[in-house]
């Protein structure tokens, strides 16, 4: 099975910081994806790639920054962390330029204090 | 750009009866449509999903939905539920051409609880 792996589960910062969320996959997709899942908002595209060091801006990317140097690792980036960047993140990714179904990861859960 | 609402942001359910959960989307191309499920404190899972064909479409646990082009509606359906499909359900689309990269577009979800 794919396995797609989130570094943290629960992740506690304060305002300011410089904050990493890793992720990495097991089954050489091409396609990764970050997520933000709040309540009564569903989940939204923060940012994609579709390529290694190639990315794409989704509807969300105000505020993060992502970095794909190898193809199973996806960062996301949090230059100055605020607390309206408290939320569940969700890593996923998908084979091709089908991708027709996301594998996800299990979610980091950020506090920013 | 394609957008996707759920219409019941909370559906309670007693055990062994049928449930429906509603999803309208909006997008000026072909679509693919999909359901997830989110279990508690895991990440979501595909239930099912409407590639082209037959309207209906079976899924998982016993999982159906209907893609209706006229009404752009893709409705969820279980005629009897359990405990266990207590969760979060997410409906998404995407854009049915390669350029899309597999990104999805998700509504708000529904949060189906079961009661015995």
């Amino acid at each position: 099975d794919v396995k797609v792996t989130q570094s943290s589960r629960y992740l506690v910062k304060r305002t300011g910081e410089k904050v990493f969320l890793e992720c990495v996959q097991d089954m050489d997709h091409e396609n990764m994806f970050w997520y933000r899942q709040d309540p009564g908002l569903g989940l939204r595209l923060i940012y994609f790639s579709y390529d290694v060091k190639m990315k794409e801006k989704g509807d969300i990317p105000e505020g993060y920054s992502v970095s794909r140097e190898k193809k199973e690792r996806f960062s996301l980036i949090l230059e100055s962390a605020s607390t309206n960047q408290t939320s569940m993140y969700l890593c996923a990714s998908s084979p091709g330029t089908g991708g027709e179904k996301l594998f996800f990861g299990s979610g980091t859960q950020l506090s920013v204090l | 750009a394609q957008s996707v609402t759920q219409l019941d942001s909370q559906v309670p359910v007693f055990e062994e009866a049928p449930v429906e959960l509603r999803c309208n989307y909006s997008s000026s191309v072909s679509v693919y449509l999909f359901w997830y499920v989110q279990y508690p404190n895991q990440g979501l899972q595909l239930l099912l999903k409407y590639l082209s064909g037959s309207t209906l479409v079976k899924g998982i646990n016993g999982f159906e939905a209907e893609f209706n082009k006229s009404q752009t509606s893709f409705h969820l359906r279980k005629p009897s539920v359990h405990i266990s499909d207590t969760a979060e359900y997410f409906c998404a689309v995407r854009t049915s051409g390669t350029t899309s990269y597999g990104k999805l577009t998700f509504g708000q979800g529904t949060i189906l609880t079961v009661h015995p």
